[in-house]
């Protein structure tokens, strides 16, 4: 079945620890993106791919960091640098980066230790 | 600055009864308009989008009205069902914004037996 899975479904962080998310594609989409969403808020864009190789901050894009080297792959990393990181991590792709439908994973839960 | 709002944080409406959802934009450059249904620690769901060159599309229960002079569109769910409780997010893009979608903050609907 063709869909988008992320992995890990629950992740702990140290203080001062650098973690990362996975994200895969199987629908031979070209555009990859990451959201967060916090309670009562909606999804807030961190960083988004047109291409492989290629990607740009989103609105939050502070301490956080990607790569795009597989069309396939859209990994994010929680740097240390994030003070504030627990959230709801949503990983989207769309078959191409112009106003087109995205479709979701099933998202990560991030929690700080 | 918030150019993606969807004023009513919650809804309640009885089974077989209709659901409105409400969504305001203020940037006139949106060009594409989404809904999106949420579970609880899940990854959003697509369910109907509609371009700004129309005014109305429809797919089975759900209908989404765009009135673009109001800078405003609306979800119709007829008739609703208990199963479509959940959190629901408009969403808006525009070309020039590379497609990335600016999210509202989410209605919670509940539809009662």
């Amino acid at each position: 079945d063709g869909g988008i899975t992320q992995s890990p479904k629950y992740l702990f962080r140290k203080e001062g620890q650098n973690v990362t998310l996975s994200c895969e594609q199987n629908l031979n989409h070209d555009a990859m993106y990451w959201y967060r969403q916090d309670p009562g808020q909606g999804l807030r864009l961190i960083y988004y791919s047109q291409i492989v190789n290629d990607f740009q901050k989103g609105d939050i894009a502070e301490g956080y960091s990607v790569s795009r080297e597989k069309k396939e792959s859209f990994p994010l990393t929680v740097t240390s640098a994030q003070k504030n990181p627990t959230a709801f991590y949503l990983c989207a792709s769309s078959r191409t980066g112009i106003s087109e439908t995205q479709y979701f994973g099933p998202g990560t839960r991030l929690l700080v230790l | 600055d918030q150019q993606v709002k969807q004023n009513s944080p919650s809804l309640s409406v009885q089974e077989g009864r209709i659901s409105i959802l409400n969504c305001d934009y203020t940037n006139s450059m949106f060009d594409y308009f989404l809904w999106y249904k949420k579970y609880p620690a899940e990854g959003p769901t697509f369910l109907i989008s509609i371009s700004s060159i129309k005014d109305k599309n429809e797919d089975g229960r759900f209908t989404v009205f765009l009135n673009k002079s109001a800078k405003h569109l609306s979800l119709h769910i007829v008739p609703s069902q208990p199963g479509d409780s959940a959190v629901y997010f408009c969403a808006a893009s525009s070309n020039n914004q590379g497609g990335k979608l600016i999210f509202g903050q989410g209605t919670e609907l509940s539809v009662k037996p």
